[in-house]
């Protein structure tokens, strides 16, 4: 089905240490995006991958869609406290409605100092 | 990227009342999508609606429940109905625009039940 899983649920890191969420579906995705949501705040839209294998970057944050377009995954280097919030990914299949998206339950990070 | 303003920001509502939450948008948009988000759980789509047709209800929501508005490219409602503590969560509105038919969400509507 269309489902989107994401891990891990939660996520505590010191600041400067990396952070990884992942992100997989069990049918191929046209495309995936990422979100951020701080405390309190709403979804705020990061990057779409659409290509098998793409990697795009931005600053500290690694994204990445997975050859068989099935996976992904949110690579962020040198956690800083403004990394704090809930970060969701969210699938398209091909052949649903236009900007119909499946959310993954999403990975709370929070760093200390 | 498009600007959202929901209001109510929040409420507090008695069970068995209706609330109805609005969604403006600050330019024309095809397609608005209504979610439900509980504290520190991911969102959970409600529906779509589109302009000039009836929305369309993910499983387990249901027209009666929670009745959709589409009157115009620029606006929506959502009407939570009959309400009882378990609607009690934070409800957001949400537009696909932008060159990569991004997402962008309004600030919310939390609602809370008593």
């Amino acid at each position: 089905g269309q489902q989107v899983m994401q891990i891990p649920q939660y996520q505590h890191v010191q600041e400067g240490e990396d952070f990884t969420t992942y992100c997989n579906s069990s049918t191929t995705l046209s495309n995936i995006q990422w979100y951020k949501q701080r405390p309190g705040g709403h979804p705020v839209f990061l990057i779409q991958l659409v290509k098998s294998g793409e990697v795009k970057k931005q600053k500290r944050l690694t994204f990445q869609f997975g050859e068989a377009k099935k996976n992904s995954s949110l690579h962020i280097t040198a956690t800083q406290t403004t990394d704090v919030g809930t970060y969701f990914c969210a699938g398209l299949y091909r052949g649903s409605t236009l900007g119909r998206l499946y959310f993954g339950r999403g990975t709370q990070l929070t760093v200390w100092p | 990227s498009a600007v959202i303003s929901q209001k109510p920001s929040r409420d507090i509502c008695q069970r068995g009342t209706s609330l109805t939450i609005q969604c403006q948008v600050d330019s024309q948009v095809t397609m608005m999508f209504w979610y439900r988000q509980q504290p520190g759980q991911s969102l959970t789509l409600i529906a779509t609606a589109n302009q000039g047709s009836e929305a369309t209800y993910e499983s387990g929501f249901v027209i009666d429940k929670f009745p959709i508005s589409r009157p115009n490219l620029t606006f929506s409602t959502l009407t939570v109905s009959n309400m009882s503590p378990e609607d009690s969560s934070i409800y957001l509105c949400s537009v696909v625009q932008g060159v990569m038919d991004e997402q962008y969400f309004g600030p919310g509507t939390r609602l809370t039940v008593t």
